[in-house]
């Protein structure tokens, strides 16, 4: 079974670049089985799709933050990043890595990690 | 992007009663590409059904998925305690993959 870990910074500046990674275990991320996707949901709201990384590199990401958006892949450390730049405080939010065996939904998910952005 | 609305807001509902959650869509969802996931606080998703009726392993068949095109729909049979929790619906037909606003269910 797939397993995930979210680590980082739990407090980002403004306008700075927020960076996590997401370790996997049970499975490979380069094996081309999964998806392996970034979400967040920001306290006490719904959940919001970031973006998923898949087999070679291949990227997919949310219009609403492509611009600001990278989501990539390092198959020697079995992660996938999330970078995030020119952060405010609409980006505070539980972030979570998660992966699904077919494009879109995701079957296992990490635990979470509080992003907070402020000065 | 597809915007799904879920109802009602909150459903309060005694053990052994049936829920049922609505989860609309503002276009159709493609090959019925909808997924609900349970959530309970200070916890991650849980993934329930996808392919809108396809029960993801693990999930009692007390629960299940119905639907096509803009109306699924969640049922959950004989309530107990442990359904206390928010469900959210999430279509992946086409990109971004969107959730809903998520359906609080309250066991009294």
């Amino acid at each position: 079974q797939v397993q995930l870990q979210e680590s980082g910074p739990g407090l980002v500046r403004p306008s700075q670049t927020l960076s996590l990674t997401c370790t996997v275990s049970g499975g490979s991320i380069s094996s081309g089985d999964y998806y392996w996707s970034w979400i967040r949901q920001p306290a006490g709201k719904g959940l919001e799709w970031i973006g998923y990384i898949y087999y070679s590199g291949s990227t997919n990401y949310n219009p609403s933050l492509k611009s600001r958006v990278t989501i990539s892949e390092d198959t020697s450390k079995n992660q996938f990043s999330l970078k995030l730049n020119s952060v405010t405080a609409a980006d505070t939010a539980v972030y979570y890595c998660a992966s699904g065996e077919t494009r879109g939904y995701s079957d296992y998910w990490g635990q979470g990690i509080l992003v907070t952005v402020s000065s | 992007e597809i915007v799904l609305t879920q109802s009602p807001g909150t459903l309060s509902l005694s053990p052994g009663e049936r829920a049922t959650l609505s989860c609309r869509a503002s276009q159709s969802v493609s090959g019925s590409y909808l997924a609900w996931y349970q959530q309970k606080p200070g916890q991650a998703p849980r993934l329930l059904i996808y392919g809108a009726s396809s029960r993801a392993t693990g999930i009692p068949d007390r629960l299940s998925g119905s639907g096509s095109g803009t109306d699924f729909s969640l049922t959950i049979s004989r309530l107990e305690p442990e359904d206390s929790a928010l469900y959210y619906c999430q279509q992946y037909g086409r990109s971004p993959y969107s959730f809903g606003q998520g359906t609080k269910l309250e066991i009294k």
